[in-house]
This record gives structure tokens, C-alpha cells and sequence, in this order.
């Protein structure tokens, strides 16, 4: 079963600090692996995308990586600001299924000062 | 200003009523979709529209009855709905299913109460 895996559920960190988001997938084939950012009350936005072959990916402060072999990825945001604050959802699509997107459930992270 | 426009952004109905979700996108984008977002859930696609044609219903009720007139709209008809059915609704678009690096892009949703 295609299924896309994220944790911690929730994250609170103080401003400045670094943190890191995984996700871990079992969806085949593999096609890409986007990480998505959704402010509260807004809908998502593309952060990035990685291909099989691409294993980082950087935007900004936020840098994905990507291990096909073990099926993980995870997000790195450096010296967060109170704007991260925001759930961030990993999506992986499934190869030749242009419409077959499967959503992990997302990691709610807040940004205290 | 998404590029993809969602009409109301909150609304509250009763079980019995009818009304409808109106989606609009000015991406010149040649697909878009209905999702429903539950607290705590991934995503579920509802409905994908190429072309103006339905490519996809997810095993959505028939409570639920959507519209693509053309590319750039798309609508949600509601009616009888149940209270479970109470989430965010998110319209998003893309410029061809097909396209392996095509993203999502997404309005800010509607967020339904059903009373």
C-alpha cells in the first residue's frame, strides 16, 4: 500500500534554532517527493521537489534531502523565523499516475520567540 | 494573490441546504482538482478535471457534485451534507497532469462547518 509517513506530528522550537522534519514513504514506483508548506488558513505551497536521482535539494533556509534507497526524506530548516511557523506536508507521486499523489499528514511546527 | 482564487472562504450550512464552492485559477493551468483537508489527515483527492473533463472521482458521495464549465473553473456543488463532511476544501490546479515536475498549486480553501 502507497503510504507516506511523517514525524514528529507537531515540533516547537524557539527562534534561531535548527530543525529537522522527516518523512519515510512506501510508494512504488517512485517518482518524485515534493515538500509543501501551508500557513494556517492558507493552502499549501511548493518548497521543493527531488527526483530519484536528486538526493538535496535547497530553498532558502530549508534544504530537503532524499535517500531512495532506505525510501527518506527529510526537511532542514536553518536559524527558523517566527514566519516558518506553518505545517509542512512531504508529497510523493507515483510514477506514470500523473494524478496519483499520495499526502503525508503533515508536521505542525511552531516557532516560539 | 495564489493565482488560484477560492469563493467563500468560510461557510456554514445546514444539513438540508444546497449551496456550491467556486474555484478559479489564472495560472492559464489545464488541470485542477478538489481536495478535502481533515484535521490531522493527509489530503484526499476528491476530483481531477483535464481539459474539462473528469479524469478522476475518488469514490466521493453523490452528495457532492462538481463542475468544470471551463480550464479555469471549477465548483463544488453541495447538498444533504453530513456533519463529518465539516473540513477545508482546497481547489488546486496544474499545467498538465502529465508533467512529472508540474507542482500543485493551491488556493487558501473554503473551510465548511455543517450543522
Amino acid at each position: 500500500k502507497n503510504q507516506v509517513e511523517q514525524s514528529p506530528q507537531s515540533l516547537i522550537i524557539l527562534e534561531g534554532k535548527n530543525c529537522t522534519l522527516q518523512c519515510n514513504y512506501t510508494v512504488s514506483p517512485f517518482s518524485n517527493l515534493r515538500w509543501y508548506k501551508q500557513d494556517t488558513g492558507r493552502g499549501p505551497v511548493s518548497l521543493t521537489i527531488m527526483t530519484f536521482s536528486e538526493n538535496t535539494k535547497s530553498n532558502g533556509r530549508y534544504t530537503a534531502t532524499l535517500d531512495a534507497d532506505t525510501k527518506q526524506s527529510s526537511l532542514h530548516i536553518t536559524a527558523s523565523q517566527l514566519s516558518d511557523s506553518a505545517s509542512y506536508i512531504c508529497v510523493v507521486s507515483v510514477y506514470s499516475s500523473a494524478s496519483k499523489i499520495i499526502f503525508g499528514s503533515g508536521t505542525r511546527l511552531s516557532i516560539r520567540p | 494573490e495564489t493565482g488560484v482564487t477560492q469563493t467563500p472562504r468560510h461557510l456554514v450550512m445546514g444539513m438540508t441546504n444546497k449551496k456550491s464552492l467556486k474555484c478559479e485559477q489564472h495560472l492559464g493551468h489545464n488541470a485542477m482538482y478538489w481536495y478535502k483537508q481533515s484535521a490531522k489527515k493527509p489530503l484526499e483527492l476528491m476530483f481531477v478535471y483535464n481539459f474539462k473533463e473528469q479524469t478522476e472521482n475518488n469514490s466521493v458521495p453523490s452528495r457532492f457534485s462538481p463542475e468544470c464549465p471551463n480550464s479555469s473553473h471549477l465548483f463544488l456543488h453541495l447538498h444533504t451534507l453530513q456533519p463529518e463532511d465539516s473540513a477545508l476544501y482546497l481547489c488546486a490546479s496544474s499545467q498538465d497532469p502529465g508533467r512529472e515536475r508540474s507542482p500543485l498549486h493551491f488556493g487558501n480553501g473554503t473551510r465548511l462547518t455543517v450543522t
